[in-house]
């Protein structure tokens, strides 16, 4: 059981590049959420999805695109990446809004 | 902007000692408050998840209490070991279905042998 997977879990981009992160969970969750980790701050929320064909904005969502196809995959996109992006991105899935998440092992990008 | 602090912000104890740290939130519109342990090198795992006011949840020598009046959430470590050693999140969910938290910085406890 793999749980939540994240893909690639390390890339270097230059300003401007456009990435897409991907983020698979097998538990058959409904929820899935896209989260930032930076030095001295708390994970912030990107986006989140309540369900298939489903997204909406967390806390700091600019810059940021999300698709979600599957119920399994939860996609997260840099149209045009800014060194601001520069961070280690964690996906989570819960059952659904009241239950604990499960996350992922993190990406880790850095923009150059 | 909700706010969730967490204090210390890090703690160095020796083996052996029991220790606590808080988890202040908003006391409003309060739905769950959840506690996480994120290791190096790994991802968050969830410990508790509390919802009533007075709650208290144990798991091993981990234990947590609520204060939902307050707005603060006690997390207990009893006899802490070197495996301990991890940064500890809180985050507070208010009402409503969309599963959004709100995470403190989380405090990093450091045990040693």
């Amino acid at each position: 059981n793999a749980g939540v997977t994240q893909t690639p879990k390390f890339r270097v981009l230059k300003t401007g590049q456009s990435m897409t992160l991907l983020c698979a969970q097998d538990m058959n969750h409904e929820y899935m959420y896209w989260y930032r980790q930076d030095p001295g701050m708390g994970l912030r929320l990107i986006h989140y999805s309540v369900g298939e064909g489903t997204t909406a904005k967390g806390e700091v969502p600019d810059g940021y695109n999300v698709s979600r196809l599957k119920k399994q995959n939860f996609l997260l996109g840099l149209e045009s990446a800014a060194p601001s992006q520069t961070s280690v991105y964690f996906c989570a899935s819960s059952n659904d809004g009241n239950q604990p998440q499960h996350f992922g092992d993190g990406t880790r990008l850095s923009i150059l | 902007i909700l706010n969730v602090e967490q204090s210390p912000q890090s703690l160095h104890v020796q083996e052996g000692d029991s220790t606590n740290f808080t988890c202040s939130f908003p006391s409003s519109n309060f739905y769950a408050l959840h506690w996480y342990r994120w290791e190096t090198a790994k991802s968050p795992e969830a410990l508790f998840v509390m919802t009533l006011n007075g709650d208290e949840k144990k798991k091993g020598r981990i234990s947590a209490t609520l204060n939902t009046k307050e707005g603060y959430s006690y997390l207990y470590i009893k006899g802490s070991q070197p495996e301990d050693s991890a940064t500890y999140l809180c985050a507070f969910k208010q009402s409503s279905n969309t599963g959004k938290l709100i995470f403190g910085q989380g405090t990093t406890l450091q045990v040693k042998p």
